[in-house]
């Protein structure tokens, strides 16, 4: 799993499979989250989001659950592609100040 | 294009140099953040502004200034006091009237100290 701290976790699949990235987040008070895929050397992408009203929302091929009462939350992509191989982050936010945590590896085989 | 436009891609600067990093965004939104990120670890966040002339400090914003002079701009100078500038820069920005939304972020800086 993810959580903000010095080394970045990896996560291996088989083309084809469904994988699960999960984060620890820290603030009880965050209202909004939100996943990013990023490629090495680019710009983070916009994935997923979820406010803390919700403990899911779908897209296309991915879901987000949240679970407050741990701090939890997770990206479930479904049918996963050698194009998804890219680093995922998790953000939450507080009164706009958006933090980060460390980030998974997503290694997808063929 | 609307979009967040980060320049240089790559610099390379001498110890003890400052250095002026640009973000410009035409997406008319209000905060505008800088993050650091090193090899294999996340977004460390350095400064942040959420309305024009006025910015907070995030978690490592020694070594650092900024400036928020207009809304489209907020450069950010890694100045000599910085003890390891070598980093990716990250500038972003969201939107914060209304329900905020995502950050939307540039292609980053670059930033070798040789």
């Amino acid at each position: 799993g993810e959580s903000v701290g010095l080394h970045l976790p990896t996560l291996s699949v088989q083309e084809g499979d469904n994988s699960i990235i999960n984060c620890a987040y820290s603030n009880s008070a965050s209202d909004y989250f939100i996943w990013y895929k990023q490629e090495s050397g680019k710009g983070p992408q916009f994935i997923i989001d979820i406010r803390s009203n919700m403990d899911k929302r779908q897209g296309q091929r991915v879901t987000v659950l949240l679970n407050k009462t741990v701090k939890h939350l997770s990206l479930q992509i479904a049918a996963t592609q050698p194009g998804d191989s890219a680093v995922y982050f998790c953000a939450e936010d507080n009164n706009n100040d958006m933090r980060f945590g460390a980030g998974t590896r997503l290694t997808v085989k063929p | 294009d609307g979009g967040i436009t980060q320049s240089p891609k790559y610099l390379f600067r001498k110890e003890g140099q400052n250095v002026t990093l640009s973000c410009e965004q035409n997406l008319n939104h209000d905060a505008m953040y800088w993050y650091r990120q090193d090899p294999g670890q996340g977004l460390r966040l350095i400064y942040y502004s959420q309305i024009v002339n006025d910015f907070q400090k995030g978690d490592i914003a020694e070594g650092y200034s900024v400036s928020r002079e207009k809304k489209e701009s907020f450069p950010l100078t890694v100045t000599s006091a910085q003890k390891n500038p070598t980093a990716f820069y990250l500038c972003a920005s969201r939107k914060t009237s209304g329900t905020s939304g995502e950050l939307f972020f540039g292609e980053g800086s670059r930033l070798t100290v040789l």
